[in-house]
């Protein structure tokens, strides 16, 4: 199985910061890298799929690039409902498997 | 609007069986995948499975192969997943998830609110 390893595991930030998500493969995915958002007691919401197409609805303050092993996930001008647990997923081959999670906090 | 409605909490002893229900509405339910992910308190993601509602083609992860069902029933939109022998490190939340389209496999879009299965004696 593919490994997706996020760093960092948790990241404390501000409103109004900028902050970056890391997501490397341990196998080449060429772009199919997903980005899930998880707020506490609530559903996995997808931000982005195929490494940097938003989902529809997803505000353009989310940005996902990278290709191979190597993703970002870059959130600006944070805001007080942005605070919440980011996944990376692969959607290259079966089976699937996600990152650790980075918990982003103020 | 796309919705994947789920059926409620359930509490189960060691050794029973579950079976969750993911009802499907605001699209044609046979054109997309439907996947089954876990949540154990306080832990990442686990992909359980998916199904082809259109055919009924699964595949699940090795570690599943025997003790999960999943099924669909075209007739009222319904994807199933049945968990069997449970044992207390299946407590966790299950979530159904749509696939974004009938050729891009476990790529999500849409989620299920979640369904908390406790185990316990």
């Amino acid at each position: 199985d593919i490994q997706m390893t996020q760093s960092p595991s948790s990241l404390s930030a501000s409103v109004g910061d900028t902050v970056t998500i890391t997501c490397r493969a341990s196998e080449d995915i060429t772009n199919n890298l997903a980005w899930l958002q998880q707020k506490p007691g609530e559903a996995p919401k997808s931000l982005i799929y195929s490494a940097s197409t938003l989902h529809t609805g997803v505000p353009s303050k989310f940005s996902g690039s990278g290709s191979g092993t190597e993703f970002t996930l870059t959130i600006n001008n944070l805001q007080p409902e942005d605070f919440a647990t980011y996944y990376c997923q692969h959607h290259n081959s079966f089976p699937p498997t996600f990152g650790q999670g980075t918990k982003l906090d103020i | 609007q796309v919705q994947l409605l789920q059926s409620g909490a359930d509490v189960k002893k060691p050794g029973a069986s579950v079976k969750i229900s993911c009802k499907a509405s605001g699209y044609t339910f046979t054109t997309r995948g439907i996947n089954w992910v876990r949540q154990a308190p306080g832990q990442g993601l686990e992909w359980v499975g998916w199904i082809n509602p259109q055919n009924g083609n699964r595949n699940q992860p090795v570690k599943f192969w025997g003790r999960v069902t999943m099924t669909t029933d075209t007739a009222t939109n319904t994807a199933y997943m049945e968990l069997r022998n449970l044992k207390p490190d299946d407590t966790a939340v299950y979530f159904c998830a749509r696939d974004i389209d009938d050729s891009d496999w476990y790529n999500f879009d849409h989620w299920g609110q979640g369904t908390p299965v406790t185990v316990s004696s």
